[in-house]
Formats: structure tokens, sequence, C-alpha cells
């Protein structure tokens, strides 16, 4: 079946950065876009970047512009997520999300701590 | 800046029809998807493409739209329907936008 699977938890400091991998199988890599989502304490749900798996071309929300960055691994079938300049305000859970035409498959998430 | 507005609350009483709306410029040419979500939980597809529901989510769980408006309606409210609720759509230049979310209490 369908699984993107996360790494684990972490906790940075004010400043740092962060890089979050999620790992997919059950379905062909390159065929489907995946997107980053992150859920702060609770708040709403914010979509962060997507990109395509196939040629690596990313695009990221503005808020994120700068910040971000996504990479693709085609021979793991896993896609990085990399956050810099940590603030306290991207404390939050990090999704990825693969879109398939009727469904969806969410990671488990990544918890992101920023505390100085 | 793309924006997806919805009402940050809507109550029904269990077994009464509950709407939730979402509203935004990126509605009149693109999808809507709508999504639930339990407290600890991801979020959960109900409804794709502004009115295809997957075939695991209840029927009472249905999607309209009408220019720049999604409404999600949940036909006879269950207890367990207590969730929020988040609209989701793609912008002409391949960027995703939620809205606010609502939280239902039934």
């Amino acid at each position: 079946q369908v699984q993107l699977v996360q790494s684990g938890a972490e906790v940075k400091k004010p400043g740092a950065s962060v890089k979050v991998s999620c790992k997919a199988s059950g379905y062909i890599f390159t065929s489907y876009y995946l997107h980053w989502v992150r859920q702060a304490p609770g708040q709403g749900l914010q979509w962060m970047a997507i990109v395509n798996p196939a040629s690596g071309v990313t695009d990221y929300a503005q808020s994120f512009q700068g910040r971000v960055t996504m990479t693709s691994d085609t021979s793991t079938s896993t896609v990085h997520m990399e956050l810099s300049s940590l603030r306290s305000e991207d404390t939050a859970v990090y999704y990825c999300v693969v879109g398939f035409d009727n469904y969806d498959v969410w990671g488990q998430g990544t918890r992101v701590t920023v505390s100085s | 800046s793309y924006e997806l507005a919805q009402p940050s609350s809507v109550s029904v009483s269990p077994g009464q029809t509950a709407r939730i709306t979402c509203s935004g410029d990126v509605l009149s040419k693109n999808y809507a998807r709508w999504f639930q979500q339990k407290s600890g939980q991801a979020p959960l597809l109900l409804i794709y493409k502004d009115t295809e529901r997957p075939s695991s989510i209840p029927e009472r769980f249905s999607g309209s739209s009408s220019g720049t408006t999604v409404t999600l309606t949940i036909s006879g409210a269950h207890i367990e329907d207590e969730a929020d609720y988040y609209c989701y759509s793609a912008t002409d230049n391949n960027l995703g936008v939620f809205g606010g979310g609502t939280k239902l209490t039934v």
C-alpha cells in the first residue's frame, strides 16, 4: 500500500536549520507531485511547498521563499525539506502529502520544536 | 496573495444539517478539496474536485460549488463528525492554499 514515512522529531535552536525527510513506497514515486504542509500548535493547516519528484522542480509558498529548500532523490524515493533560519513560530508538525485522483496519503508527521 | 475564507466555527445539533462555506477567487478556476481533522490525527480527505467523495467517506458528506464559493454539507450530522474542517485549492501557478479551518460542534 502507499506509504509516506517521515523522519523523527527534531529540537532546534533559533537560527538553526532543520531537514525533514519523507520516504515514499507503494506507488511510482516519479509520477506524482509531493507537498509539504505544516500545522503549528492549535493552528490551522499551512501549505508550504510542492515538488515534482521526476524533475526536481519545486514551488514554494511566498511566506517561505528563501528559507525552504526541497530536494528529491529518485534512487531512494525520498524527498527532503530543509527549513533554515528557524524561529519559534516554526514550531509545528510538518507533513508530507501525496495526492492521487480520489485520495491523499499523508505522512505520520514530524514534530519540529524551536526553542532556546 | 491567495486566500480561502471559512467561518471559524459552526454549531449544529445531532441529526441537523451542517454547512461550511469556503470562499476565494482561486475557486472560480480551480477545484477544491475538503479535509476533516480530529484532534491529534492527520487530515482525512472528504471531498475532491468540488463534489466527488472517496468511496470510504459516508454519503452524508457532500460538496457543492458556485462561482467563488464551495460548500461542504453534512446531512444529519453525527456526534463523531465534531472536528476541524479545512478547504484546500491550488492556484494557477501550482501553489496550494488552505482555508483557515472551521471548528464544527455537534
